[in-house]
């Protein structure tokens, strides 16, 4: 079982749509967790962090569930510029470098 | 604005030549790493850096060395590449770990 698993898509929407992707993680000992965006070709950026008792960010929701291993992020009313792909990252050791990388999930928008 | 620079953003080389990825950060960040993202692997980490002079293996470091010789920069070695070493390289720093990462835009190599 990998580390860190996400679902790679793609996740075809319409604008306007709410869209949710989940993440699934093994280690349950691990202590932070992210989301990190990536356009085509380009770098990828910290979306959000995920706190234990959930965040959001305008559009953007990020849930953490410890008991069943899993984070999520939720978007509502999707922009022709959310398209990109998502990845989970989670650091499984506190205050340690190791940063375990999902291989991303996949959005695109429709007009 | 955080800004990591990657020297180059496309190189190709041939197979047994030495070839240098530099990296340098703006940022007075104590944490650089190196990674290297294929198509449904994600991101791997070849190595890290949390000092001047001071390194850590990744996860994949077999073939690659690395170089940290002033804080802000950090230097990718591949000291004889093979044509299973075409990938996309990023570097990123933070300030904490863990904490955010900054990443470089990256540089795809390719081996012939």
């Amino acid at each position: 079982r990998k580390e860190v698993e996400q679902d790679p898509g793609p996740f075809n929407v319409p604008e306007g749509a709410t869209v949710a992707f989940n993440c699934t993680y093994s280690n349950s000992a691990s202590q932070s967790f992210f989301w990190y965006r990536q356009d085509c070709r380009k770098e990828p950026k910290l979306l959000m962090s995920v706190y234990s008792s959930g965040n959001e960010d305008g559009r953007f929701t990020a849930q953490l569930n410890r008991a069943s291993q899993y984070i999520s992020l939720l978007i509502r009313d999707s922009k022709l510029s959310d398209s990109a792909t998502y990845l989970c990252v989670v650091n499984p050791t506190s205050g340690t470098y190791k940063y375990i990388f999902g291989t991303g999930t996949r959005l695109k928008v429709l007009a | 604005d955080v800004k990591v620079t990657q020297s180059s953003r496309y190189l190709v080389k041939r197979t047994g030549e030495k070839v240098f990825l530099e990296c340098v950060q703006d940022m007075d960040h104590e944490n650089m790493f190196w990674y290297r993202q294929d198509p449904g692997l994600g991101l791997r980490l070849i190595y890290f850096s949390y000092d001047v002079k001071m390194k850590e293996k990744g996860d994949i470091p077999e073939g690659y060395s690395v170089s940290r010789e002033k804080k802000e920069r950090f230097s990718l070695i591949l000291e004889s590449a093979s044509t299973n070493q075409t990938s996309m390289y990023l570097c990123a720093s933070s300030f904490l770990a863990p904490g955010e990462l900054f990443f470089g835009e990256g540089s795809r190599l390719t081996v012939l």
